[in-house]
């Protein structure tokens, strides 16, 4: 079946450092992917998205690009701030008898010192 | 703009009681799910609906009961609570069960301790 799998965390950083966390996925067919942040105490909420081979999702200063080639979905960002600081989960969306179905990775706690 | 409800927000049982979170949202949405997200693991499908009437087992469902009687609401029943349910549960919807590029919509949670 479909898996997701990231980098283990917690990942620190200082503030103005570069961001990668790695992501891996197995899946047939053609999943789109997420990248999906969740604040301390909330739900999660979409970052950013690719449905197909090379597509670059950005958003907020992140960016992430389908690499169907090495199956890979890696989140960066160039200069993180305190701000940044949350859990980020990729995820694959694939389909299933028909239907959406999304898997999740494990999450990468990230945490920023100023 | 609500978007997910989820309530309540913590919640507290002990052994055997059983109880329903609630979910609504707001969006016309097809698709709703349940997760629960224990450290180390990220976010386990329980259950999940395709649209009113209409409800599958996800990856843990064993212990949960969910129905679907209308496009807006989705709660989840705990049977008899284990403190194995411990743990972070989160509604999720999204606007279409077939298109692969569709977000989920997440509530902000409920926090459940089994004791």
């Amino acid at each position: 079946g479909d898996s997701v799998t990231q980098m283990e965390g917690p990942v620190t950083l200082s503030e103005e450092a570069f961001l990668t966390i790695n992501c891996t996925y197995t899946a047939t067919g053609y999943p789109s992917l997420f990248w999906y942040v969740q604040y301390p105490g909330e739900g999660l909420q979409l970052l950013l998205k690719a449905t197909k081979a090379d597509d670059k999702g950005s958003n907020k200063g992140f960016e992430a690009t389908y690499r169907k080639e090495t199956t890979s979905f890696h989140l960066e960002k160039g200069s993180v701030q305190v701000s940044d600081s949350a859990v980020y989960f990729c995820a694959l969306s694939g389909n299933s008898g028909g239907y959406q179905k999304v898997t999740f990775g494990t999450g990468t706690k990230l945490q920023v010192i100023p | 703009n609500a978007g997910v409800t989820q309530t309540p927000k913590f919640q507290v049982l002990k052994t055997g009681q059983s109880m329903t979170l609630q979910c609504a949202q707001d969006m016309n949405h097809e698709y709703m799910s349940w997760y629960r997200q224990d450290p180390g693991m990220g976010l386990r499908l329980i259950h999940y609906s395709v649209g009113a009437g209409i409800t599958d087992q996800g990856e843990v469902p064993n212990g949960y009961n969910v129905s679907r009687s209308t496009t807006e609401d989705f709660p989840l029943r705990l049977l008899s609570a284990a403190p194995s349910q411990t743990s972070v549960y989160f509604c999720a919807s999204s606007y279409s069960t077939g298109a692969l590029n569709t977000e989920a919509f997440f509530g902000q949670g409920t926090r459940l301790t089994v004791v």
